[in-house]
């Protein structure tokens, strides 16, 4: 199986500030990954396909990037509404593996 | 507007046998694949597999095969997620999702990813 590791598993930050998460496969997933975004007490969202494609209707303060073994979600300017989990998905083989998580907190 | 809506909130004991189920709308149910993800409480996600609805072929995760079994019912655009033998570990959040795109037995096509999510099913396992 491949497996997502991603990093900070939590992190707090004020509103309006630059926050990065990143993830990192066990071996080279091309661009197989997607990003989602759970809200307290809800299901998943996806925000961002393919490492770096906005989802319809994403804000454009989410970002992706990244090819290969390391990928990069980034928030331009932190907002309220972004309290959440982000999760990073590959899908290059099955079985479909997720990151651990990071929880995006307000300071 | 695709829409998945999830069958209500269970309560069991260790040994009894379960199904929820995950009802879509707004989509061609017969071309599409639905997955189950597994969250325990406090935890991350897990991908526990997919169902072709057409044809109902299906591929599980290692860590779910022989687990669960994972159904559908194309007249009624009704997936299916299923145990036999309840157990207090399997206690979570389980959420059906629409893939979009489409995976062999290996892999998966470009673009696939899970566009659309029920609301969730919390089962809860307890004697």
């Amino acid at each position: 199986d491949i497996q997502m590791t991603q990093s900070p598993s939590s992190l707090s930050a004020s509103v309006g500030d630059r926050v990065t998460i990143t993830c990192q496969a066990s071996q080279d997933i091309s661009n197989y990954l997607n990003w989602y975004q759970q809200k307290p007490g809800k299901a998943p969202n996806l925000l961002i396909y393919d490492a770096s494609n906005l989802e319809t209707g994403v804000p454009s303060r989410f970002s992706g990037s990244g090819s290969g073994t390391d990928f990069t979600f980034t928030i331009s300017s932190l907002q309220p509404e972004d309290i959440a989990t982000y999760y990073c998905q590959q899908y290059d083989n099955l079985p479909l593996t997720f990151g651990g998580g990071t929880k995006v907190e307000i300071k | 507007e695709v829409q998945l809506v999830q069958s209500g909130a269970e309560v069991k004991k260790p040994g009894e046998s379960l199904k929820i189920s995950c009802k879509g709308s707004g989509f061609s149910f017969t071309t599409n694949w639905i997955g189950w993800v597994r969250q325990m409480p406090g935890k991350g996600l897990d991908w526990m597999g997919i169902i072709y609805l057409g044809d109902s072929d299906t591929r599980y995760s290692p860590s779910f095969q022989g687990q669960v079994t994972i159904s559908a019912d194309k007249s009624i655009s009704t997936a299916y997620l299923q145990w036999s033998s309840l157990k207090a570990s399997d206690t979570a959040f389980y959420y059906c999702a629409r893939l979009l795109g489409y995976c062999g037995t290996t892999s998966c096509y470009r673009r696939t990813n899970f566009d659309s999510w029920g609301q969730g099913t919390l089962v809860t396992v307890s004697s």
